[in-house]
């Protein structure tokens, strides 16, 4: 099945500066790779995805990669700001079915 | 409603009870998922539902744990006789089904703590 590595686990950055959270895939059959962001005491929300048809996305401070040679995607913050402080997960998914996820990256954007 | 509702948001029970946690699917969604996060962890696997196809259990932990998904649509997790290791927030997803692009949606999740 499925596995989904997450790096770095813990991630510190000054407000203003890029953060950069790696995640890497084992099933090639995966094609869909979403991002959720996690505040504390609060269910995921989705920020961000990707689909296995095209190599980077963005949105406003947030985008996103993907090699699917290499099986690995990433999450880029531009511009940090304190409110983005919070868990991160990956997840991979084969056309919407079972979602396995990351471990998850805790960002904490230091004022 | 608009979002993905989870009841109860915290429930305490103790040791060795039955309890129940709800879920309301967003309208129109077919696919139903129950992960659970255990506190500082990331999210496991439960079940999945898909419209009437039998659902992916493969991810229930024992046969302590049972799901159902009544008329497409509202479903509920049961734990019976609750243990410690229990203790976890229990989150429901769903999504307009299995397709490329279709995310999932979460609800705030359901803290339960055994005691």
């Amino acid at each position: 099945g499925e596995n989904v590595e997450q790096h770095p686990s813990t991630l510190s950055v000054q407000e203003g500066d890029s953060a950069v959270i790696k995640c890497t895939y084992s099933d090639s059959a995966s094609n869909y790779f979403p991002w959720y962001k996690q505040e504390l005491g609060k269910g995921p929300q989705l920020i961000i995805d990707i689909r296995s048809n095209v190599g980077e996305k963005k949105d406003q401070r947030i985008a996103v990669t993907l090699n699917k040679t290499a099986k690995h995607f990433s999450l880029h913050i531009t511009e940090t700001q304190p409110e983005d402080s919070a868990v991160y997960f990956c997840a991979a998914s084969n056309y919407g079915q079972n979602f396995v996820f990351g471990p998850g990256t805790r960002l904490s954007v230091l004022p | 409603g608009a979002g993905v509702s989870q009841s109860p948001s915290n429930k305490v029970t103790e040791k060795g009870k039955d309890v129940e946690l709800r879920c309301d699917p967003i309208s129109g969604h077919t696919a139903l998922y129950w992960y659970r996060q255990s506190l500082g962890q990331g999210l496991e696997f439960l079940i999945y539902f898909q419209g009437n196809s039998a659902p992916d259990k493969s991810g229930l932990p024992s046969d302590r744990f049972s799901a159902e998904r009544t008329g497409g649509s509202v479903s509920t997790l049961t734990i019976q006789r609750t243990q410690q290791e229990d203790s976890a927030v229990y989150l429901c997803a769903s999504s307009l089904g299995p397709s490329s692009g279709n995310t999932i949606y979460f609800g705030e999740g359901s803290w339960l703590t055994v005691v």
